[in-house]
C-alpha cells in the first residue's frame, strides 16, 4: 500500500514570497491533515479535512496560509506571503476517519530567508 | 490549556539496557494517549495506542503503561539496539478531537 506522498521535500525562499505544498493521501482515507513542526518541537495541526470539507483550522493563520482539499483526495497548502517564522517541516497526514491512526508523509521543509 | 509535557533532554543509553521515555498530560484526561517514533527527515509513524482504561500495552520489544492518577504514560524499549535510535513522540487527542503532540524525546542507543 503506498504512504502519503508529498513534494516538494525542500523548498527555499525569501521571505514576502508565496509557496505551495502537495500531499496525495493513502488511497481511501477520508481525513487529511496538515501539520507544522519547527525545530525542537512535535507536530501542531493547522487544518484538518473531511473528504473535501473543513473540519478544523482553528490553528492556520488566515490571513497568509490557505488550503484546499478538491474531490476530497490532493491537497494543497499555501503561504503567501511567507515569514521569517513560517520556517519549518510541513506534514501532511491521513486517516480513515478523525479518530482513526494517523499516516504521516516525509514531509516538506520550508527554509524562509 | 491542554498539554502534553516530554522530557526534552535526550537519553542516552547502551545497547541491551532498557529506555525508558515519560509523557505527561496536564488539564485534560484523554481517552488514549498515542506514542509516535520520528527519524531525521522523515514524518512520524505510530508505535502504540493506550486507552485509559488499560494499565499497560505490549508489541514485541516496546511497553507503553497508562498511570490516569498520575497523569503520565511510560514508554519502555526492552533490549535497546542502536536501531532503535530515534526521536519518540507522545501524543493525544484534546477535547476537540485535535491531535496534539509532545516536543519528543530523542533517544540515542550506544553500541
Amino acid at each position: 500500500e503506498a504512504g502519503v506522498a508529498q513534494s516538494p521535500r525542500y523548498k527555499i525562499i525569501e521571505k514576502r514570497q508565496s509557496v505551495a505544498f502537495w500531499c496525495n493521501p493513502i488511497s481511501g482515507h477520508a481525513t487529511l491533515y496538515w501539520y507544522q513542526q519547527i525545530l525542537g518541537q512535535g507536530p501542531k495541526l493547522l487544518i484538518q479535512f473531511q473528504n473535501n470539507g473543513v473540519v478544523d483550522d482553528s490553528q492556520l493563520p488566515k490571513d497568509r496560509f490557505s488550503a484546499e482539499r478538491l474531490k476530497g483526495v490532493d491537497s494543497t497548502l499555501k503561504i503567501q506571503p511567507a515569514k521569517l517564522e513560517d520556517s519549518a517541516v510541513y506534514l501532511c497526514a491521513s486517516s480513515l476517519g478523525n479518530t482513526d491512526t494517523q499516516y504521516f508523509g516525509p514531509g516538506t521543509r520550508l527554509t524562509v530567508l | 490549556s491542554q498539554k502534553i509535557e516530554q522530557n526534552s533532554e535526550a537519553l542516552n543509553i547502551q545497547e541491551g539496557k532498557t529506555a525508558t521515555l515519560t509523557c505527561n498530560y496536564t488539564n485534560y484526561s484523554p481517552a488514549y494517549l498515542q506514542w509516535y517514533r520520528q527519524d531525521p527527515g522523515r514524518g512520524p509513524v505510530f508505535l502504540l495506542l493506550i486507552r485509559e482504561n488499560e494499565k499497560e500495552k505490549r508489541k514485541e520489544r516496546l511497553k507503553v503503561t497508562f498511570d490516569t492518577t498520575l497523569k503520565q504514560s511510560l514508554f519502555h524499549i526492552t533490549a535497546s539496539q542502536p536501531a532503535d535510535s530515534a526521536t519518540y513522540l507522545c501524543s493525544a487527542l484534546d477535547s476537540s478531537y485535535k491531535l496534539i503532540f509532545g516536543s519528543g524525546t530523542r533517544l540515542l542507543v550506544r553500541p
